[in-house]
């Protein structure tokens, strides 16, 4: 059974600070995603990693993806308030049946 | 381009009431379909999930259950809702097999309380 874990659950960042945090997973996957997710609404997608050392950017945001330690990073460069959600990854089985395990999300608070 | 839809966007309803919320899917066929609990506070938990018009998987027995109609139209029932059956529903899709990519888009979601 796949096992995603985030860590750490709930993160309060000084604004300006760098921050990185952590999803690992427990059986070989190449594809790896990160949602955001504001209080009270749905899910947004963020990153899509479908190889080993993908490296994705957008804004203050990278994510990358080691498929041999089983590990992605999503590091924040210098946090603003606006960043302030819970941020879910999630490791999909390659195969036929297309399911994703989530993890159990990492809310971040931005203070200023 | 694709969207999806849930409706409703919100529900009280009483212990022990039916309970029907649906999701479609516009822009695209075949689609790979699911749905998800979210309890308040908490992380994801996959209720069903659909591969073609006739194939629902259920993931967790509960008193819940799931009904694709038409292809691209996805239905969550319950006959008696529990009080443990509140919480936030997302409906999902992911394009599957056929483009060969797994990443889900989700719907606005429909936020249940049952009392």
């Amino acid at each position: 059974e796949l096992k995603v874990e985030q860590n750490p659950l709930f993160l309060s960042m000084q604004e300006g600070k760098n921050y990185t945090i952590y999803c690992n997973y427990s059986t070989t996957s190449d594809r790896l995603y990160w949602y955001r997710q504001d209080p009270g609404k749905s899910l947004e997608s963020l990153f899509v990693l479908l190889s080993n050392g993908a490296v994705k950017q957008e804004g203050r945001l990278m994510a990358s993806l080691d498929t041999k330690a089983r590990l992605s990073t999503l590091h924040i460069t210098a946090a603003v308030h606006d960043l302030s959600a819970t941020y879910f990854c999630a490791v999909g089985l390659t195969g036929a049946n297309s399911k994703l395990t989530f993890g159990k999300g990492i809310t971040l608070s931005v203070r200023p | 381009s694709q969207t999806i839809h849930q409706w409703p966007a919100t529900l009280v309803q009483p212990v022990g009431s039916p309970l029907s919320l649906e999701c479609t899917v516009e822009g695209t066929s075949n689609p790979n379909l699911y749905w998800y609990r979210q309890a308040a506070g908490r992380g994801l938990q996959l209720l069903f999930y659909s591969i073609g018009i006739d194939q629902i998987s259920s993931e967790v027995p509960q008193n819940l259950s799931a009904s694709r109609p038409q292809d691209r139209q996805f239905i969550l029932s319950s006959k008696k809702l529990l009080l443990s059956d509140s919480g936030f529903y997302l409906c999902a899709w992911d394009a599957g097999r056929l483009a060969g990519l797994d990443e889900q888009y989700f719907g606005p979601g429909t936020r249940l309380t049952v009392t």
